[in-house]
């Protein structure tokens, strides 16, 4: 059964405080590994996505990466509108259209000034 | 690009009422679409997979007489919670996918049912 999760539960950071967010796997094959952010009452927002390990992908002040084993979710210098949950997710067999997401339990970020 | 939108945004209804939730992929076209189901501080549960033009593969113990999906062209989908109940409350979300297998969450569905 695949497996995702997620480290640490909550984080708590000063404004401009770097830190990284932890996801680990298990899957029986990885087709990719989405990040999502999603923002309290709303849906998730699409942020990354990895297919191979060593990939890395940037966007602002966040930066993606994976292994063949976890992905690791670097933010440098948050701001307080980087306040959110930070959702991962792995894709895995069946490929095609019964391909399905499995979600972790998330990170809840705080940023404080 | 790859816009997702629901209706409504929130909805309150009387026990043994049947309510209809509305997701449309705004600029692209969604050969698949899927519904999910999120409690408060808990991730997203996946309730069912719609592929347009079939029937929808629900999951595990997702009742399928009592969540209604349609998936009736490759911009639309709807998810019907049918005499629902208090115990149906909660947040539901639906995703589209594009054919490069990311999925673009809508802004949820906020459901209570008195």
């Amino acid at each position: 059964e695949d497996q995702v999760t997620q480290s640490p539960e909550a984080l708590r950071l000063q404004e401009g405080e770097s830190s990284s967010l932890n996801c680990s796997y298990t899957v029986s094959g990885l087709r990719g590994l989405f990040w999502y952010r999603q923002d309290p009452g709303k849906g998730p927002e699409f942020l990354f996505t990895l297919y191979s390990a060593g990939e890395e992908k940037e966007k602002e002040r966040l930066k993606a990466t994976l292994t063949k084993k976890e992905s690791f979710l670097h933010i440098t210098a948050p701001k307080p509108e980087d306040s959110a949950t930070y959702l991962c997710a792995v894709q895995a067999p069946p490929f095609g259209t019964a391909s399905k997401l499995t979600f972790g339990t998330g990170t809840r970020l705080q940023v404080t000034l | 690009g790859a816009v997702v939108s629901q209706h409504p945004s929130w909805v309150i209804c009387k026990s043994g009422t049947s309510v209809k939730i509305e997701c449309r992929s705004l600029d692209f076209q969604a050969t698949t679409m899927f519904w999910y189901r999120q409690f408060p501080k808990q991730s997203l549960m996946l309730m069912a997979t719609s592929n347009e033009g079939s029937k929808a593969t629900y999951e595990q113990g997702v009742e399928k007489d009592k969540f209604l999906i349609n998936h009736a062209s490759l911009t639309l989908s709807t998810l019907t919670v049918t005499s629902a109940h208090p115990e149906d409350s909660s947040f539901y979300i639906c995703s589209a996918r594009l054919m490069t297998d990311t999925q673009y969450f809508g802004p949820g569905t906020r459901l209570t049912v008195l």
